[in-house]
This record gives structure tokens, C-alpha cells and sequence, in this order.
């Protein structure tokens, strides 16, 4: 089975500081790994994945997000937080199935 | 480009009625799935569709939940009858095949309240 964590509810950052927000995979086989942000009364948006290649995925509005193989991470980042930046963020990963199997979600609030 | 497109963007209704939610699709996506998202439990993948055909419906909870898909450019999520703990935002989402790992497309979702 297949299954993604986020271990954190909540992640609280400073304005311009940089942010980290954590997830952890297990899958059998290859993963394919995606983040998606959420703002209030919205649906998913998609950030950015993971297929193959480059463990250092850029995606939308200045994230980045770290592959680990070692460790079944794929971590998000962003080098300076905007206040706007706060919303709901989801980890997702495909394995075998085709749809998509979706962490519990960590809430990111950036304070000015 | 459109997006995906649910109808209503809020729906009340009591307990017992029926309740039918909308998804447009993108167009040219041959997959589509439906979700529920609850405070509790998360997002849950209800059921996916292939080319309109039903591929994965182990998520949905119960028989009083049914999807379907008659053509590319829409699908329905029915309840019948509504019960309170089916209060949840439901969302639609669309991709082309995944064999491409092409990212879901999410309609703004619909906020159901059953009374």
C-alpha cells in the first residue's frame, strides 16, 4: 500500500524568512510525487511533481521542492516567505494506482 | 481555458432529499475524479473515471452514493437520500492520462450541508 505523511498540522514563518514544509512517501516501486496549495474556498492548485530525473524540482510562485530518496521525503521550500503564501498545502504521491493518494495537509501561516 | 467547472457552488438541503452535484471536465482530459474533503477525515478519492467509464469506486461510502459519466464533458455525483455526516466540500477534478503524470485540474468545489 501507499501512503504519504505530513507530519506537521501547522508551520508558522516570518515574513521573508525561508519555509520548509515536510512530507514523507512510501510506495513500492518508483514514486511520483506532486504538492498542491489550497487557499480558502478553493480548489487544489498544482505547485509542482516529481517524475524522474533532477532531485530539485522548481515549481509555481518561487517553490522548490527536494527530493530524497534515502530518506522517502519530498520536501517543500521556499528561499523567502510572503504573507500571501499562506494556505493549506497538500503532498501527493502515484505509485501503482492511478489516482492520486493525498497527505492530511499542513496549514502554512506567514506572519508580516 | 475554463477549467473544471461544478455546479452548485453551495448546496443546503434536509435530510432525506436527494442531491445531485455538476462537473465539467477540461476538455480533451480523459480522466476524472471525484473527491470529499472533511475537516475529519481529509481528502478522499470517492471514484475516477477513463474515458467516461468508471475505474475505481472503492472510496464511495455507500450505496446511497452514485457516479456517472455519460459523455466527455460531464459527470454527476448523486446522494439519495442525504445524510448530515455527508456534509463536506466534494471536489471534481480532471487530467489527461496519467500515464503522462500530468497534474489534476480541481473545480472550486461544491459545499454541501445537509440539515
Amino acid at each position: 500500500a501507499q501512503s504519504v505523511a505530513q507530519p506537521e498540522d501547522q508551520v508558522n514563518v516570518a515574513e521573508g524568512n525561508p519555509l520548509t514544509v515536510k512530507c514523507t512517501y512510501s510506495v513500492s516501486g518508483n514514486p511520483y510525487l506532486f504538492w498542491y496549495v489550497q487557499y480558502p474556498n478553493r480548489g487544489l492548485q498544482f505547485l509542482l511533481k516529481y517524475i524522474t530525473g533532477d532531485n530539485l524540482v522548481k515549481g509555481s510562485y518561487g517553490f522548490e521542492a527536494e527530493f530524497n530518496k534515502s530518506q522517502t521525503s519530498f520536501h517543500l521550500k521556499k528561499p523567502s516567505a510572503l504573507v500571501s503564501d499562506s494556505a493549506l498545502y497538500f503532498c501527493a504521491l502515484r505509485g501503482g494506482r492511478r489516482a492520486l493518494t493525498f497527505g492530511s495537509g499542513t496549514r502554512l501561516q506567514v506572519q508580516p | 481555458d475554463a477549467g473544471v467547472i461544478q455546479s452548485p457552488r453551495h448546496e443546503v438541503t434536509e435530510m432525506g432529499q436527494e442531491v445531485t452535484l455538476r462537473c465539467k471536465p477540461i476538455s480533451g482530459h480523459d480522466y476524472l475524479f471525484w473527491y470529499r474533503q472533511t475537516m475529519m477525515r481529509g481528502l478522499e478519492l470517492l471514484i475516477y473515471f477513463n474515458n467516461n467509464v468508471p475505474i475505481d469506486d472503492s472510496g464511495m461510502p455507500e450505496d446511497r452514493f452514485s457516479a456517472k459519466m455519460p459523455n466527455a464533458s460531464f459527470s454527476t455525483l448523486k446522494i439519495q437520500p442525504s445524510e448530515p455526516r455527508d456534509s463536506a466540500v466534494y471536489f471534481c477534478a480532471s487530467s489527461l492520462s496519467p500515464g503522462s503524470n500530468q497534474p489534476q485540474h480541481f473545480g472550486d468545489g461544491t459545499r454541501l450541508s445537509i440539515l
